[in-house]
């Protein structure tokens, strides 16, 4: 149980063009999901939290309006990187915290590539 | 604000061996810690978690770590370990019990030699 998938698993657009990285919680009503960005040789550092119907809270740092969240519903949260640029490469991954729940279940990943 | 440090990127040893994989964390009124591993092509999973009480945790597949708080430290321990082991580990902190806010460590690479 408790299976968090992410789509696409791996992506390479163009400098300019936007990108959107979905997250899905399989098994499970997440009311809260988090996603994060790893570059290499780095830790996972908290872009921002989604709760379902709500605004996301980003952290400091992190452009809101070049990372856009939507979590429309309880079991999918989208992360859309507009006018995405070389800097912007990285690896994404998504989180997600089930109702009245306190474990994070994390995603697999998506490895996106600015060319 | 939170911080964690692994002291090592990657650690290689023989089957079979002990291993010890190091995190120190900043210090912090309250603090729960935590063990994340990534098995290749795989999201992270919790492997073991300091909330309060005991000082020394368990996961289910033999890995311990202790809570030190004088050290700062809260190291993962594996008397024997096995091929399967293979993985990235992730320490983390949290000063938060409902964990909103997760610090990772830069993860350390288990690399199991036959």
């Amino acid at each position: 149980g408790a299976v968090v998938s992410q789509h696409p698993s791996w992506v390479i657009c163009k400098s300019g063009t936007s990108v959107k990285i979905e997250c899905r919680s399989l098994d499970f009503q997440a009311t809260t999901m988090f996603w994060y960005r790893q570059f290499p040789k780095q830790s996972l550092m908290l872009m921002a939290t989604s709760n379902e119907g709500s605004k996301a809270t980003y952290e400091q740092g992190v452009e809101k309006d070049k990372f856009l969240i939507n979590h429309a519903s309880l079991t999918l949260s989208t992360l859309t990187v507009t006018s995405a640029h070389p800097e912007d490469s990285s690896f994404y991954i998504c989180s997600a915290r089930e109702v009245r729940g306190y474990e994070q279940y994390f995603g697999p990943g998506t490895r996106l590539t600015v060319t | 604000a939170q911080s964690v440090t692994q002291l090592d990127s990657q650690v290689p040893v023989f089957e079979e061996a002990p291993v010890e994989l190091r995190c120190n964390y900043s210090s912090s009124v309250s603090v729960y810690l935590f063990w994340y591993v990534q098995y290749p092509n795989q999201g992270l999973q919790l492997l073991l978690k300091y909330l309060s009480g005991s000082t020394l945790v368990e996961s289910i597949n033999g890995f311990e770590a202790e809570f030190n708080k004088s050290q700062t430290s809260f190291h993962l321990r594996k008397p024997s370990v096995h091929i399967s082991d293979t993985a990235e580990y992730f320490c983390a902190v949290s000063d938060d019990r409902w964990n909103d806010k997760i610090i990772f460590g830069k993860g350390t690479r288990l690399h199991i030699l036959p």
